[in-house]
């Protein structure tokens, strides 16, 4: 089953607005991945989080973790059409021997 | 550097056929993992591979598939035989240690007819 539990499965905006979206795991973690997918692309990684931070920038990008709710969020700030893509967050879920749990992902669609 | 490199991009057979997909790691990373993505799964792990040897084959759907990875610079996905229902993209990707960022290659769209 998978780890990671995105939600809105689906977020619609326009250029300029900014896009949250949250992922929820289940298990203890190490750290907390997040990868972004183009159409037909592989997944690229965006920003990895520690279970000991709680909050992580890069660009325009804004990670949070709670790892008392077990849950972390993904803001894209000013968002641009080019942010289209579909977004993933993968947890290590313990110690599984080095392995990423992915979760199904929301799609991103930023209407210029 | 080149990223992570699959062969073919897409691939069309009829079913029955054995399928062979091909994947070059980054240099120096010790980590291999094939995925599998269907609009109705999603992402789903298939086997990882620590320094050429499969760790963890529990996401193979069963014997038809099986993967190789006969040194540090390349691995094989081989399905055999192929049902149309094994139609999907085949991911491989590669990280340097446990859990850091995987570097994804660009896929294998496969078709099964």
């Amino acid at each position: 089953s998978q780890q990671g539990e995105e939600d809105p499965q689906a977020l619609s905006i326009q250029e300029g607005e900014n896009a949250t979206m949250n992922c929820s795991y289940k298990t203890s973690i190490n750290n907390l991945q997040w990868y972004r997918q183009n159409s037909g692309r592989g997944l690229v990684h965006l920003i990895l989080i520690r279970s000991n931070e709680r909050e992580k920038h890069s660009g325009r990008l804004r990670v949070t973790l709670d790892t008392s709710k077990k849950s972390s969020s993904l803001l894209i700030t000013a968002s641009r059409a080019a942010d289209t893509a579909s977004y993933f967050c993968a947890t290590d879920a313990g110690n599984q021997g080095g392995k990423l749990i992915f979760g199904q992902g929301t799609e991103l669609s930023v209407k210029p | 550097d080149a990223g992570v490199i699959q062969s073919p991009r897409h691939e069309v057979t009829e079913m029955g056929q054995e399928v062979t997909l091909r994947c070059k790691p980054i240099s120096g990373h010790d980590y291999l993992f094939w995925y599998r993505q269907t609009m109705m799964r999603g992402l789903e792990l298939l086997i990882y591979f620590n320094n050429n040897v499969p760790i963890d084959d529990s996401g193979m759907p069963e014997d038809r598939f099986s993967a190789k990875m006969p040194n540090a610079s390349f691995s094989t996905l081989k399905i055999q035989p192929s049902e149309p229902r094994d139609s999907a993209v085949y991911f491989c990707a590669s990280s340097p240690r446990a859990w850091q960022p995987q570097h994804f290659g660009d896929g294998t769209r496969l078709s099964i007819l």
